[in-house]
């Protein structure tokens, strides 16, 4: 069974303050990992896929790597609109053509002044 | 471009009652389509997903059932609500490019069952 854990579940960042989410998993081959930005009582919002480990993806602040057995996803010089839960998914090679996810319940993230 | 569209956004129903949920896609042709479930402290849960019309996959089971009568639209029902099937209800779709493609996501509903 593909399990994901993410650490910290929350997060408190001063303006400024960089630091890394982190995301763990377990799956019977990995066809991607999915990072996604979740704004309260809003949907999930797309960020980055990883397929290998070594890849990397950047985005504004945001910078996701990945290796055999965890992402990371590292925000450099945070600000206040960047705060949200951030949700990791996998995807096994065995879900044929359905974009079958597994989430992580997620680091909620707040960036203060 | 691409869009997604759930509704509603809220909904409070009582225990015993039906529900009907709806979701469509523009500007894709014959998209995945998914429902998932999330709850307070819990990561996204996969309830059903379809490939094409007609074509439903159960990942939990449960007291909901999906549907799929057009090709953009998934429809999510219960013939009677139980209290347990509060949460936040969330429409995906994807596409498959020959490889591993990411899903998006629609806004959301939020169900309440009193």
């Amino acid at each position: 069974e593909d399990q994901v854990t993410q650490s910290p579940e929350a997060l408190r960042l001063q303006e400024g303050e960089s630091s890394s989410l982190n995301c763990s998993y377990t799956v019977s081959g990995l066809r991607g990992l999915f990072w996604y930005r979740q704004d309260p009582g809003k949907g999930p919002e797309f960020l980055f896929t990883l397929y290998s480990a070594g890849e990397e993806k950047e985005k504004e602040r945001l910078k996701a790597t990945l290796t055999k057995k965890e992402s990371f996803l590292h925000i450099t010089a945070p600000k206040p609109e960047d705060s949200a839960t951030y949700l990791c998914a996998v995807q096994s090679l065995n879900t044929g053509t359905a974009s079958k996810l597994t989430f992580g319940t997620g680091t909620r993230l707040q960036v203060t002044l | 471009s691409q869009t997604i569209h759930q509704w509603p956004a809220t909904l409070v129903q009582p225990v015993g009652s039906p529900l009907s949920l709806e979701c469509t896609v523009e500007g894709t042709s014959n998209p995945n389509l998914y429902w998932y479930r999330q709850a307070a402290g819990r990561g996204l849960q996969l309830l059903f997903y379809s490939v094409g019309i007609g074509q439903i996959s159960s990942e939990v089971p449960q007291n909901l059932s999906a549907s799929r009568p057009q090709d953009r639209q998934f429809i999510l029902s219960s013939k009677k609500l139980l209290l347990s099937d509060s949460g936040f209800y969330l429409c995906a779709w994807s596409t498959w490019g020959g490889g591993y493609t990411e899903a998006f996501f629609g806004q959301g509903t939020r169900l309440t069952v009193v």
